[in-house]
């Protein structure tokens, strides 16, 4: 089962940050916080990932609690290309649990 | 370089019989996961394989299997097809360190009538 709990849906206006929010409190010292995104059944696209530290990169920043309990990704100018369901998902470092666990992500909408 | 590639794009099969879905990861990377997400649903994790071992295993029946060859790519092989295994079939690889970030193909779509 997935260890994240994402709101379903999510609407931004475009040129807007959109910010979306993940809780994980159960995640575990060993564990990283990964986001993905799939835009309409296409393979899902690799965003970013962090351990404890806040994390940016070209497409989105990514912002930890410092409990690690929760996370939140920012996509700082939105774009209708944008629209996607976005995954968040805890990957443990190594050993049998290594693998991707998605959960239902959120449906995030950009709109003009 | 070449992303995660994934064959055929489209595969129609009849119920009761076998499919093959294949997959050639990164250069480079070692590990390999397949997942199912059928139409409207979810990404349901189905296998990881890494140096040519099985690591982990989804809820999924036995007619669901695969295998990983010693340059890293994979087959997933689904027996006695039912109507309900129609899906997109998607693959991705990385590296075994859980800090590198896993890279999907673009999948197969598996119709069965």
């Amino acid at each position: 089962d997935a260890k994240t709990t994402q709101p379903p849906s999510m609407d931004c206006a475009e040129g807007r940050a959109a910010n979306l929010p993940c809780n994980h409190s159960t995640i575990s010292g060993n564990e990283y916080v990964y986001w993905y995104r799939q835009i309409h059944s296409q393979g899902p696209q690799y965003i970013i990932h962090g351990l404890k530290n806040n994390e940016t990169n070209e497409m989105a920043s990514l912002i930890i609690t410092e409990d690690r309990k929760s996370s939140t990704l920012i996509l700082p100018h939105a774009t209708l290309r944008d629209t996607a369901v976005y995954y968040c998902i805890v990957r443990a470092r190594r050993g049998s649990q290594g693998n991707l666990i998605f959960g239902k992500g959120t449906k995030l909408s950009v709109k003009p | 370089e070449a992303g995660v590639t994934q064959s055929p794009t489209h595969l129609i099969k009849t119920r009761g019989q076998q499919a093959t879905l294949r997959c050639s990861p990164i250069s480079g990377h070692t590990s390999v996961y397949w997942y199912q997400q059928a139409l409207g649903l979810g990404l349901q994790f189905l296998l990881w394989y890494d140096e040519g071992e099985e690591r982990n295993r989804g809820n999924f029946p036995p007619r669901f299997s695969g295998r990983q060859f010693p340059n890293y790519s994979s087959e997933l092989n689904v027996n006695a097809l039912e109507l309900e295994d129609s899906a997109l079939y998607l693959c991705a690889s990385s590296f075994w360190e859980a800090n590198t970030e896993a890279f999907f193909g673009q999948g197969t779509r598996l119709t069965v009538v």
